[in-house]
């Protein structure tokens, strides 16, 4: 069965760094792949995923992310981070034929103002 | 707020009992899915319904069980709690038949205390 690390498990930044949260994952098929994002008092909620094609994929509010299928990573991006990004960071993956969606256990990202 | 409803949104309960967690999909979604977050395992894949059908099974416990009704709003029942089952349970739902790809949307949860 697939499963998912996340190294970091609480990152702080200033405004206006560059992030990238790492995700690892293990399973020797084909995956889809996901983050999600979890602000404070919110539902979990999709950033972005990836099944095919372009291994860059580009996100809601300018979050991105790189599959690199040789590393088993799919790293999460942001060239500047706001104050409101501030959250909990979830990578997710499943095998391309099976709902059983494996999450790592997030990072939480403090942004600084 | 993504459409997704969860009820109660607390629950707090003792040991031995058996609760029933309620969730409504988005309107027009077919998928539902069952979620426990805790401490110490994580965000774990539970159990996945497809108009009614069982579809997915994760880290389902055998004291829980799950069920979609014809209104495909899905309720999970939690039997025989333990300490260890104090988490919070989020419910998802997807628009299709509930491959792997599609995005799920997740309600706000329902945080559950056994004492």
């Amino acid at each position: 069965a697939q499963s998912v690390s996340q190294h970091n498990h609480h990152v702080i930044l200033s405004e206006a760094a560059s992030l990238e949260l790492g995700c690892n994952y293990s399973y020797g098929g084909t995956v889809n792949l996901f983050w999600y994002v979890q602000y404070p008092g919110q539902h979990l909620q999709l950033l972005l995923k990836y099944f095919s094609g372009d291994p860059l994929v580009k996100g809601i509010k300018g979050f991105e992310a790189e599959f690199i299928k040789s590393k088993f990573s799919f790293n999460l991006r942001k060239p500047s981070v706001q104050w409101s990004d501030t959250a909990e960071y979830f990578c997710a993956v499943n095998a391309y034929n099976n709902n059983d969606m494996r999450f790592g256990a997030g990072t939480r990202l403090t942004v600084k103002p | 707020d993504s459409g997704v409803t969860q009820t109660p949104k607390h629950l707090i309960t003792a040991t031995g009992q058996r609760v029933t967690l309620r969730c409504s999909p988005r309107s027009g979604d077919l998928s539902v899915y069952w979620y426990q977050q805790s401490l110490d395992q994580g965000l774990q894949f539970l159990i996945q319904y497809y108009n009614g059908e069982e579809r997915a099974k994760g880290n389902i416990l055998e004291r829980f069980s799950a069920q979609q009704f014809p209104d495909l709003h899905s309720e999970l029942n939690l039997s025989s709690l333990e300490l260890g089952d104090s988490a919070l349970y989020f419910c998802a739902s997807s628009v299709g038949t509930g491959t792997p790809k599609e995005t799920q949307y997740f309600g706000p949860g329902t945080r559950l205390l056994v004492l």
